[in-house]
């Protein structure tokens, strides 16, 4: 069955780290996204990707950053990171015929 | 002000209640609607899909949308202890656009 990986499931790392959390999907969908879940602050857009070599900007972009070189991976990278991105974020993907998502399990990053 | 608000509870209604969760938006450009269903420490599935006004209804649950309103509701009858959830509302402005924006969620718990 298709489906989408999210990889670690658990991180703790320090500030200034640099992180990368990864995102797999076998639904051979174009749409990638990568999202944030805070307490009073739901789900968060942080970049997002239609294709291959395609990334864009999302609500909250500032200090991450996106490569897409195939189309099943979207790896998340959190180049110097800090306590604010302590939080669970998720990987979602869908095929662009409707606005369909499909989520990945999370990734629950604490930074101290 | 919030583009998409939703109340984030908790709720709690006893078993085979009928339940009734809300959002409200701002931005007329909206057509697509969704509910999504998140258990805790599991990334959100897709519950319901609707487009523009009325209603869709699929087993115990029911979606509406007001879009004079401004306001779309998720209705769950005979609830039972596995309704027990958030629930997120989702929405965007042009299909394939991908670009959804969520609610923050309620936090739904159904007591046997």
């Amino acid at each position: 069955d298709a489906e989408i990986t999210q990889s670690p499931r658990h991180k703790i790392t320090e500030t200034g780290r640099q992180v990368t959390l990864a995102c797999h999907q076998t639904w051979n969908h174009n749409n990638m996204f990568w999202y944030r879940q805070d307490l009073g602050h739901g789900l968060r857009l942080i970049h997002y990707s239609y294709g291959v070599q395609d990334t864009n900007k999302g609500e909250v972009s500032d200090g991450y950053s996106v490569s897409r070189s195939n189309t099943e991976d979207l790896p998340l990278t959190l180049e110097s990171a800090a306590s604010s991105q302590t939080s669970v974020y998720f990987c979602a993907s869908s095929d662009g015929g409707t606005d369909t998502q499909y989520f990945g399990p999370g990734t629950r990053l604490t930074v101290l | 002000q919030k583009e998409v608000e939703q109340d984030p509870g908790p709720l709690s209604v006893p078993e085979g209640a009928i339940v009734s969760l809300n959002c409200t938006y701002s931005n007329s450009a909206f057509q697509y609607f969704m509910w999504y269903r998140q258990y805790s420490r599991k990334g959100p599935e897709l519950l319901m899909y609707t487009y523009s006004s009325g209603n869709k209804e699929d087993g115990r649950f029911t979606a509406q949308v007001d879009k004079s309103s401004k306001y779309i509701s998720l209705f769950i009858r005979d609830s039972q202890p596995s309704d027990s959830a958030t629930y997120l509302c989702a929405m965007s402005g042009v299909q394939g656009a991908q670009k959804l924006v969520f609610g923050q969620g309620t936090r739904l718990t159904i007591n046997p």
